[in-house]
């Protein structure tokens, strides 16, 4: 089973400021990487596909990239609308697995 | 616009059984690989269960290998998960969601979940 493990758990972040989120793999996965954003009470919601598509909604301030083993989540200008959970999650291998979630909030 | 909205949720004492369901709509449900994914309160996302679109590919996650069992009726538009055998441990919201196209097994549609309690 693959597993990811993503960093930091917690991210304290002020408005307008950049967060960087971390995925990494404990095998190579190539490309296959996807991004989910969750808000509670809410079904997560498709970011990324691909390590590096944005999902159709999304702004260009969401910026993702990587392959192999080593993959980031970019938010360049941190909105109120982004303090959520991010997961990642590899759809390479069999079982298909998520990280444990990093949360954003605001600092 | 996409659809899905489940159904079965409830509580269930340890050792029980129960049906979840998802009704799709707004897309070709035949052609989409479909899955349930899973969250403990509190917890992270757990993908528990794969169909592909005619239902000749399945897959599950080991911690309910043997007594989930996930199904589909194309002709009703429904994703069905039977999940026997229940644990404490099975409690979660599970989703509903639909995969963009085999072999791209991640979830560009999603649910709004229904809740599994299994508790004496």
């Amino acid at each position: 089973e693959i597993v990811l493990t993503q960093s930091p758990a917690t991210l304290s972040v002020s408005p307008g400021e950049r967060a960087t989120l971390s995925c990494r793999a404990s095998q190579s996965i190539s490309s296959s990487l996807a991004w989910y954003q969750q808000k509670p009470g809410q079904a997560p919601r498709l970011l990324v596909y691909g390590a590096s598509t944005r999902a159709t909604g999304f702004p260009a301030r969401f910026s993702a990239s990587g392959s192999g083993t080593e993959f980031t989540l970019t938010i360049s200008s941190l909105q109120s609308e982004d303090f959520a959970f991010y997961y990642c999650q590899q759809y390479n291998n069999w079982p298909l697995t998520f990280g444990g979630g990093t949360k954003v909030e605001i600092k | 616009e996409v659809q899905l909205l489940e159904s079965g949720g409830a509580l269930v004492q340890p050792g029980g059984s129960l049906t979840l369901s998802c009704a799709a709509s707004g897309f070709s449900f035949s052609i989409h690989a479909m899955n349930w994914v899973r969250q403990a309160p509190g917890k992270g996302l757990e993908w528990v269960s794969v169909i592909s679109g005619s239902g000749n590919s399945i897959y599950y996650a080991d911690s309910v290998k043997g007594r989930f069992t996930i199904s589909r009726d194309n002709s009703k538009n429904t994703l069905y998960l039977q999940m026997n055998s229940l644990r404490a441990e099975d409690t979660a919201v599970y989703y509903c969601a639909k995969g963009p196209h085999w072999p791209n097994n991640y979830f560009d549609d999603w649910g709004q979940g229904t809740l599994a309690t299994v508790s004496s």
